[in-house]
């Protein structure tokens, strides 16, 4: 079984600061995404990497794909309270014919005005 | 253009019982597939349904079933419900295709007393 591991599950902090997220794995995934979930809402993509080394920008938003392909991480520059939600990242299983999804299990950000 | 659309919103239900919810796909797209999302967790891929048969199955009991129609349109079953299966259960359509983006309904708040 592919895992995704996000880090850190919880991050509070001050509007206007950066972050970073982290999602790792020990295997390699054909490509990532990254979505974002609000109370009450189901997750909304933002982004999919697909080549290693890749550098998605998505305005205050950096996404990148490590180069092995086993990682990914999201940047946020001057985080604001709108930006507040649940960062998932999510693959395709390798030797998978169809489009399911493997889930890391989320980190959940808190930006406080 | 309807997005994603699921129902009912919120389900209470009794250990044992059984439920059905339901979802409709995103004009244009033909795969739906079902996630469940614990709380605090990221989705897990339950199953998913093309040409109205289901294609993949993630690592769920038998007690989940599930159906499409021939409008493309889907159906969860969930017999014998445990208080373990109190979750968020997600809908997302696409195209069958390999790494066509997923877009999620609001989901289903199913809670098992």
């Amino acid at each position: 079984t592919q895992l995704l591991e996000q880090s850190p599950q919880f991050l509070s902090i001050q509007e206007g600061e950066n972050l970073t997220v982290y999602c790792n794995s020990s295997s390699v995934f054909s490509s990532l995404q990254w979505y974002r979930q609000e109370p009450g809402e189901g997750p909304v993509l933002l982004v999919t990497v697909v080549t290693g080394g890749e550098v998605k920008k998505l305005k205050r938003l950096t996404f990148q794909f490590g180069d092995a392909r086993k990682d990914s991480s999201l940047h946020i520059t001057a985080a604001q309270p709108g930006d507040t939600g649940l960062y998932l990242c999510a693959g395709p299983p390798l030797n998978n014919a169809g489009n399911m999804l493997t889930f890391g299990g989320g980190t959940r950000l808190m930006v406080k005005p | 253009d309807a997005g994603v659309t699921q129902s009912p919103t919120h389900l209470i239900k009794t250990r044992g019982q059984q439920v059905t919810l339901r979802c409709s796909p995103k004009s244009g797209h033909d795969t739906v597939s079902w996630y469940q999302q614990a709380l605090g967790q990221g989705p897990q891929f339950i199953f998913q349904y093309y040409e109205e048969e289901e294609r993949q199955r993630g690592n769920f009991p038998d007690r989940f079933s599930g159906h499409q129609f021939p409008n493309y349109s889907s159906e969860l079953n969930v017999n014998a419900l445990l208080l373990g299966d109190s979750a968020l259960y997600l809908c997302a359509s696409s195209l069958f295709m390999r790494g066509t983006a997923l877009h999620f309904g609001n989901g289903t708040r199913l809670t098992v007393t």
